[in-house]
């Protein structure tokens, strides 16, 4: 099976723009999650969704958002980008089932200035 | 508040050496333990997992090791080489959660 396919892989954008990111999860598999990563915070979660409903939000402020498809395509929209939204965002699908590993993909570069 | 503390932030092995990154937990509904390893301009890639209920898992030269008592959990990488450069990440899940809680991660590197 083709893995997690993140697009595109780089991203630079100007404070104040906003930005959409695409994720394609491995076939089959309905959970869809993106994280944030940065040098001092680490992998931080942004949301989960299951079936087109999100069933899970991280605590980060509303101009993040996401949505997913009927085909389990996701994407993440950032509004009004800041200085500080400049990270590596990832895309993880998996199985339905607890415990199910996370396969991400890798990566979106996003770059603010 | 950072549920999953993890410790040390950088670590430099020589070739041949034991690595070992320690997770410590507060959150006793945590149940499943999986380590992610990334490489450079990859995505994190599930490398090893346990559960509370064993104290030690072992695959290859990676070992997981458990103490319940302690809330803490550690990763061992045996005859470490420079291919397992990398970052690691440890994480936890409380039962019936889908979604992990991760350390800030270790970034490993092994000279050769």
């Amino acid at each position: 099976k083709a893995g997690v396919t993140q697009t595109p892989r780089y991203l630079i954008k100007t404070r104040g723009q906003q930005v959409t990111l695409s994720c394609s999860p491995i076939s089959g598999h309905r959970s869809v999650s993106w994280y944030q990563q940065t040098p001092g915070q680490g992998l931080q979660f942004l949301f989960e969704y299951f079936s087109e409903t999100q069933r899970n939000k991280g605590n980060f402020p509303g101009r993040f958002s996401g949505r997913q498809f009927s085909n389990s395509r996701s994407e993440m929209n950032v509004s009004t980008l800041e200085l500080g939204d400049s990270a590596l965002y990832l895309c993880a699908s998996s199985e339905q089932g607890i415990n199910s590993p996370l396969h991400f993909g890798n990566g979106t570069r996003l770059t603010v200035t | 508040q950072q549920q999953v503390k993890q410790s040390p932030q950088s670590l430099i092995v020589q070739k041949g050496g034991i690595s070992i990154i320690n997770c410590a937990y507060e959150n006793t509904a945590f149940d499943y333990f999986p380590w992610y390893q990334q490489f450079p301009g990859k995505g994190p890639a599930l490398l090893i997992a346990i559960r509370p209920d064993v104290s030690e898992k072992k695959e290859g030269r990676f070992t997981i090791s458990f103490n319940k008592s302690a809330k803490q959990f550690s990763l061992h990488i045996m005859d470490s080489q420079p291919g397992d450069s990398a970052t690691y990440f440890c994480a936890a899940l409380a039962g019936g959660s889908y979604i992990p809680t991760f350390g800030r991660g270790t970034s490993l590197i092994v000279h050769p």
